[in-house]
């Protein structure tokens, strides 16, 4: 395992069109979380689990963005009826809390997706 | 609400010469873990240091040291020794409860050789 892996590398949809991406975690990290970097910005939090409970939503996450994460390892996150504001790069990373509670974060390379 | 600011939308520095980046955050909490990650164009992020609020002493690794001032809520990075690698986006980042990251809005870092 290399690290987080993230498919598909880059996606362009037309609007109103249903979109979803794939994360493969760290193997034996039990936290992932999803972000959403626009150009030129940091990434902002959408959600977070912790094996396959959901933990915490943003309210950037709308009715029309769901995420799972059956059995505790990889995760989708879907977009419904995409708009052009989806437009972004969607960023997976995986952690496992150490006896302190806290660990660094590891990303994966993102999906860009483009919708026009 | 957690928040982090980098003043510095760019900075730029002749290879192996010294550069510092500027980082202030916002938290009520009294425990938490600060960090400075690269984002070179196209390629994933990467951590490049980490500070333990309940740390006085300063991180660093290689070239890469932080000055970390708790009671003014400055994170400053600074890289010694420049290399045209390290030409990137740097991100401070906060962690708040859940362990998940507030980012600021970025450096982006040019080496010039």
């Amino acid at each position: 395992d290399t690290g987080v892996s993230q498919n598909p590398r880059h996606k362009i949809t037309k609007r109103g069109q249903n979109v979803t991406f794939r994360c493969d975690p760290i193997s034996e990290h039990n936290r992932l979380y999803w972000y959403r970097q626009t150009l030129g910005q940091g990434p902002e939090f959408l959600t977070y689990f912790q094996n396959e409970a959901q933990l915490e939503k943003s309210r950037l996450l709308s009715d029309r963005f769901s995420a799972e994460r059956p059995k505790g390892s990889f995760s989708t996150l879907e977009i419904q009826r995409t708009e052009q504001g989806d437009s972004a790069m969607y960023l997976c990373a995986s952690s496992y809390p150490t006896g302190t509670g806290r660990t660094e974060a590891f990303f994966g390379q993102g999906t860009r997706l483009t919708v026009v | 609400a957690q928040t982090v600011t980098q003043s510095q939308p760019e900075m730029s520095v002749q290879e192996a010469e010294t550069v510092t980046l500027s980082c202030t955050y916002d938290t009520s909490e009294s425990d938490y873990y600060l960090f400075w990650y690269k984002q070179p164009p196209s390629r994933q992020m990467i951590l490049v240091i980490r500070q333990e609020a309940y740390k006085q002493q300063n991180a660093t690794e290689n070239r890469f040291s932080v000055n970390f001032q708790k009671a003014a809520k400055s994170f400053s990075l600074k890289i010694s020794d420049s290399q045209l690698g390290d030409a990137a986006m740097y991100f401070c980042a906060q962690e708040t409860s859940g362990s998940r990251l507030t980012f600021g809005e970025g450096t982006q870092l040019t080496v010039n050789p």
